[in-house]
Order: C-alpha cells, then sequence, then structure tokens
C-alpha cells in the first residue's frame, strides 16, 4: 500500500517562498505528482517528477529523491491567487495513484 | 473538447438508495479513476480503470462498483446507499504514461440522508 505524508497548513507571506515537504511509502513506485486544489474546486495538475532531481516551471519548483522516499514542491515569489491546497501523490507500478491529505497554504498580505 | 465531465453535479439520496455517476472523456484517455474527497482526509482512491474493459480497486472499493464499457465512460455505482457515503467524488483521466495531460471533472456532491 502507500503511505503518504504532508504537513496539514503552512502560512506565508505574499512575495515570500514556500517548500511544501513530502515523504512516501510505497510498494512500487511510477512518479510522484503535485496538485493544486482551490477549494471548492477539482485538482489541477502541476508537476510529475519520476528522476532524482529538481523540475522548475515559472514560479513552482518540484524535487525528488526516489532513496530517500522525499519530494518537496517549492512556491517563489507568493502570490494572493496561491492560497489553495498542494496535494501529493504517489502512482505505483499498477499505475494506481495516491493521494496524502493535503497542504493548506495561506498567504498573506 | 469538453474535457472530463461528471454527471451529476449534485445529488441527495435516501439511505438505501441505489445511484449511478458517470465520468465522461473525450480526449481519447486510457486511464480512469475515482475518488472521493473528504475534509481533512485528502483524495481516496476508491476505483480506477487502465482501459476499457478493466476496472481495479482502490483504497476504499467497498460499497462501489464500477464499469468501463466504452473507453469514453467510468461509471461508478452506489447499490445501497449509506450516509458514510456523503462526500465529494472527482473522477480523473489520462493517456498512457503522459502524466502532464491529466485531468480532473469537476465533482459531483452527493448527500445520503
Amino acid at each position: 500500500g502507500q503511505n503518504i505524508d504532508q504537513p496539514t497548513e503552512m502560512t506565508a507571506t505574499e512575495g515570500a517562498i514556500v517548500q511544501i515537504n513530502c515523504t512516501y511509502q510505497t510498494s512500487g513506485f511510477n512518479g510522484l505528482f503535485w496538485y493544486q486544489q482551490h477549494a471548492g474546486e477539482a485538482p489541477t495538475f502541476l508537476s510529475y517528477n519520476v528522476l532524482d532531481g529538481l523540475e522548475e516551471k515559472g514560479r513552482f519548483s518540484s524535487f525528488l529523491s526516489r532513496s530517500k522516499g522525499y519530494s518537496y514542491l517549492l512556491l517563489k515569489e507568493l502570490q494572493m491567487k496561491d492560497s489553495a491546497s498542494y496535494l501529493c501523490a504517489v502512482i505505483d507500478n499498477d499505475y494506481k495513484l495516491s493521494f496524502g491529505a493535503g497542504t493548506t497554504v495561506t498567504v498573506r498580505a | 473538447n469538453a474535457g472530463v465531465t461528471q454527471t451529476p453535479k449534485f445529488r441527495v439520496l435516501k439511505t438505501g438508495q441505489s445511484m449511478t455517476l458517470l465520468c465522461a472523456q473525450d480526449m481519447n484517455h486510457e486511464y480512469m479513476y475515482w475518488y472521493r474527497q473528504d475534509p481533512g482526509m485528502g483524495l481516496r482512491l476508491i476505483h480506477y480503470s487502465v482501459g476499457e474493459g478493466t476496472t481495479a480497486k482502490g483504497e476504499v472499493p467497498d460499497g462501489y462498483n464500477v464499469s468501463r464499457l466504452k473507453k469514453q465512460n467510468f461509471l461508478l455505482g452506489l447499490e445501497s446507499a449509506a450516509p458514510s457515503q456523503t462526500s465529494v467524488y472527482f473522477c480523473a483521466s489520462t493517456r498512457e504514461v503522459e502524466w502532464e495531460t491529466q485531468y480532473f471533472g469537476p465533482g459531483t456532491r452527493l448527500l445520503v440522508l
């Protein structure tokens, strides 16, 4: 089975940087995802990592270390619209996609 | 191109009633997933499918059944609804191995009284 852990809540100031950590233990690993979900809406895809290292997409970056079962999502130059839940998910060798409980990020002015 | 659609958007059931939730995608995606989302618990996988005619159990399959008779549709059935099945249900689809193509439907809010 999958065990995916991430912090419940984080608060940061507009313009700052926030790092959301995710640790996982899985039976088989085929990649790790990050999603953004605003209240009352569906999740939207942010990133996918299957190899170790950092992937950068504009203000968002995602890092993966497979040997440590660890990933982080880095949000730079925070904007008010970045206030949302951020979901870490892992897909196994059977293509079963499982999610952590999510991290609620609140951006303050 | 409508993406991923879910029908209905909202439903109220009485305990013991049955219903079917429909997820439809027009992107020719192979993989489709059904999740439920409850406060503080994130998304939990109910069932999923890696192709037409195939289904597999997720983390919380009890009380639900699914079918994937056509590639574009993934149906989630509740045989005898229970108050514990009150939740928001999301469907997702993706093209095989092209994970950046993944999309979620808008969700179905189900209330079981």
